[in-house]
């Protein structure tokens, strides 16, 4: 069964450094999402993109994060200039269709930490 | 602000029982409900979704409702095994001027044991 991969599986920076974490979603599917979950909190949404180009993003997405499908596969996030609050663990998720009764297909996760 | 509210916050039964996990939500406009299972350290994996005119679902051993007068939804999990002990996470998502963000509830972590 297709799924969506993510790399690296775990992430460890230091404060100040940039970070790429790259997700290969499920290959027919044309919309793109990035998550995250701080340890013991609620998965929160971060960016939604489809046809090159951000659909949606929510107020935690500012200007530090970036997205970016650089090629016909990989899908990945950067965030700039990391801060310790940035660690959590971040899903990218894909769908085939968007909207009205769509299934989000999540990758496993990369757990980030931020030193 | 749009909310999803789960409880309980966590759930012990025993192998082979029946459970109930309830969610309200404060979602509007609302498009769909979805539950999640998410084992520890993995990426939520659907179970089911449901729409405004459907109020009731399933996926095997699950059974999800939903009233979408009273915004509230239950997931019912029969004849419990160990492989169910995970976090489950009820998701509803908003319509409207393009946005179709999902808002993600706390989640209960249920617990089978032998």
């Amino acid at each position: 069964e297709p799924e969506v991969t993510q790399t690296p599986s775990h992430q460890v920076t230091q404060m100040g450094q940039e970070v790429i974490l790259r997700c290969v979603p499920i290959s027919n599917h044309l919309y793109f999402y990035w998550y995250r979950q701080i340890l013991g909190q609620k998965v929160e949404f971060l960016v939604s993109f489809y046809n090159n180009e951000i659909s949606e993003k929510s107020e935690i997405f500012d200007d530090q994060f970036s997205v970016e499908r650089p090629d016909g596969s990989n899908f990945t996030l950067k965030i700039r200039s990391t801060k310790l609050e940035d660690s959590a663990m971040y899903f990218c998720a894909s769908s085939g269709a968007r909207g009205f009764g769509e299934t989000q297909y999540f990758g496993p996760g990369t757990r980030l930490l931020v030193l | 602000k749009n909310q999803v509210e789960q409880s309980p916050q966590s759930l012990i039964i025993l192998e082979g029982k029946n459970c109930t996990l309830q969610c309200n939500y404060t979602v509007s406009p609302f498009s769909n409900l979805r539950w999640y299972k998410q084992d520890t350290g993995r990426g939520p994996v659907s179970l089911t979704i449901m729409t405004f005119s459907e109020n009731t679902k399933s996926n095997g051993r699950y059974t999800a409702t939903l009233d979408a007068d009273t915004k509230q939804s239950s997931l019912h999990i029969t004849a419990s095994q160990l492989s169910d002990s995970a976090s489950y996470i009820c998701v509803v998502s908003a319509a409207g001027a393009g946005s179709y963000q999902l808002t993600f509830g706390k989640g209960t972590k249920l617990s089978v044991i032998p």
